[in-house]
């Protein structure tokens, strides 16, 4: 089946520093990348969706220069937590959208970020 | 605006038992599609079942089935011979056709108890 592999699956960084996560799609094309954070105990809030090769499209309040996606290949998508601050700390996830399989998106495993 | 809705927050069932999620949800489109995903400890996030609204047949896999009520804008997801390996955060999502995006439900959080 359709594996989308994170990395890292947790860090823990300084405040100020910035961190990159990575999804790769591992056996198909990933057209769409989807950018998810989740609060413990809470649902998914969908914070961006990425095209190859496009801008990312960024949800209303999520700070596009805070949160900086790059969707450079159809197997690659990277979000990169910049200037990071105690605020920023949660868990992030992403999914992948493979035109050839319709609306059941795979998700990656997720990464645990905590600033101190 | 498209909204789902889990009105349940925390269920338990015991183990061999049969349980029943609730989502409703709203929009106005014609064309979309309707997911649950389960969200173990792991927090890995796995598709349990989906299905497509213009399908009126419920879906079904293996112990997990849905009913779906198109009109009354109801999805609930029917989980048979509860498993402790079943135990998890379950989201209920929306996602119409064209847009990509999924709309996620709160969740609910299950317990098969031993």
């Amino acid at each position: 089946g359709a594996v989308v592999s994170q990395h890292p699956s947790w860090v823990i960084c300084k405040s100020g520093t910035s961190v990159k996560i990575e999804c790769r799609s591992l056996d198909f094309q990933a057209t769409t990348m989807f950018w998810y954070r989740q609060f413990p105990k809470q649902s998914l809030m969908l914070m961006a969706t990425s095209n190859e090769g496009s801008k990312a499209t960024y949800e209303q309040g999520v700070e596009k220069d805070k949160f900086l996606i790059n969707h450079a290949s159809l197997t690659l998508s990277t979000l990169t937590v910049t200037s990071a601050h105690p605020e920023d700390s949660s868990f992030y996830i992403c999914s992948a959208r493979d035109r050839t399989r319709g609306y059941g998106y795979t998700f990656g495993s997720g990464t645990r970020l905590t600033v101190v | 605006a498209q909204t789902v809705t889990q009105s349940q927050p925390e269920m338990s069932v015991q183990e061999a038992e049969t349980v029943t999620l609730s989502c409703t949800y709203d929009t106005s489109e014609n064309n979309y599609y309707l997911f649950w995903y389960k969200q173990p400890p792991s927090r890995q996030m796995i598709l349990v079942i989906r299905q497509e609204a213009y399908k009126q047949q419920n879906a079904t896999e293996n112990r997990f089935s849905v009913n779906f009520q198109k009109a009354a804008k109801s999805f609930s997801l029917k989980i048979s011979d509860s498993q402790l390996g079943d135990t998890a955060m379950y989201f209920c999502a929306f996602c119409t056709s064209g847009t990509y995006k999924y709309i996620f439900g709160t969740g609910t959080r299950l317990k098969v108890l031993a």
